[in-house]
């Protein structure tokens, strides 16, 4: 299993809802990221967990909740969403611990709309 | 300060063209690892290739090829016999050893012709 599975995969919500994103990884790679990317712009860093603890936090609003429950697992809560949010959200893991420069593993992302 | 450029925003051709992607890069450290992904229309961003920086070889691989030149710091890709199914946004990537963050170029979308 060479995947990096999100759901959903797209997402609509409206500006008071709470909601979750999920990515999970079956590799026993031990790093995970969470990056946004805005229509026609490069992806940009919002977390990464090393070994199941938060090592990168990009000054993300506090509407955003990253969780790391277990090596496999990684969640990206929601709440009080603002329209501008409205993005592909990206999660991507890393055989070795985040700092090792290795390549990155991507999911096919979330597609979400904040209405 | 690290920086990657990708000058061509987007880059139209007809199948079986050869295609050049450029990167151009800026960093301190001397020791770095660059990276080209791809993204097609499905989203997921494809890893195609890592680089550090004290190896200046060439590589290749199938219809791709990378030229690595430090002293024009740069790091193009250039896709030989181009194919529809090559079309995609191409992403040229630098990260200085022991950082986590992967910091991106702005990306040239590719639209192969049949």
């Amino acid at each position: 299993d060479t995947e990096v599975t999100q759901t959903p995969k797209h997402l609509v919500m409206g500006m008071t809802n709470k909601k979750s994103l999920k990515c999970e990884q079956h590799m026993g790679h031990r790093a995970m990221y969470w990056y946004k990317q805005k229509a026609k712009k490069p992806p940009e860093l919002m977390f990464v967990y090393s070994y199941e603890k938060l090592s990168i936090n990009e000054s993300v609003p506090s509407r955003f909740s990253p969780e790391c429950p277990n090596s496999s697992l990684l969640n990206l809560h929601l709440h009080a969403l603002q329209p501008e949010d409205s993005a592909l959200y990206l999660c991507a893991s890393q055989r070795g611990g985040a700092g090792t420069n290795e390549k990155l593993f991507f999911g096919s992302g979330t597609q979400l709309s904040v209405l | 300060a690290q920086k990657v450029t990708q000058a061509q925003t987007e880059i139209s051709v007809v199948e079986k063209e050869d295609v050049t992607l450029d990167c151009v890069y800026e960093t301190r450290d001397t020791t770095y690892y660059l990276f080209w992904y791809k993204q097609p229309p499905s989203g997921e961003l494809v890893f195609l290739i890592r680089r550090n920086s004290f190896d200046e070889q060439n590589e290749i691989s199938g219809r791709y090829s990378w030229n690595f030149q430090k002293s024009t710091s740069s790091f193009n890709f250039t896709i030989t016999a181009s194919q529809v199914v090559d079309s995609a946004v191409y992403f040229c990537a630098l990260s200085e050893v022991g950082f986590q963050k992967l910091v991106f170029g702005t990306g040239t979308r590719l639209l192969v012709s049949p």
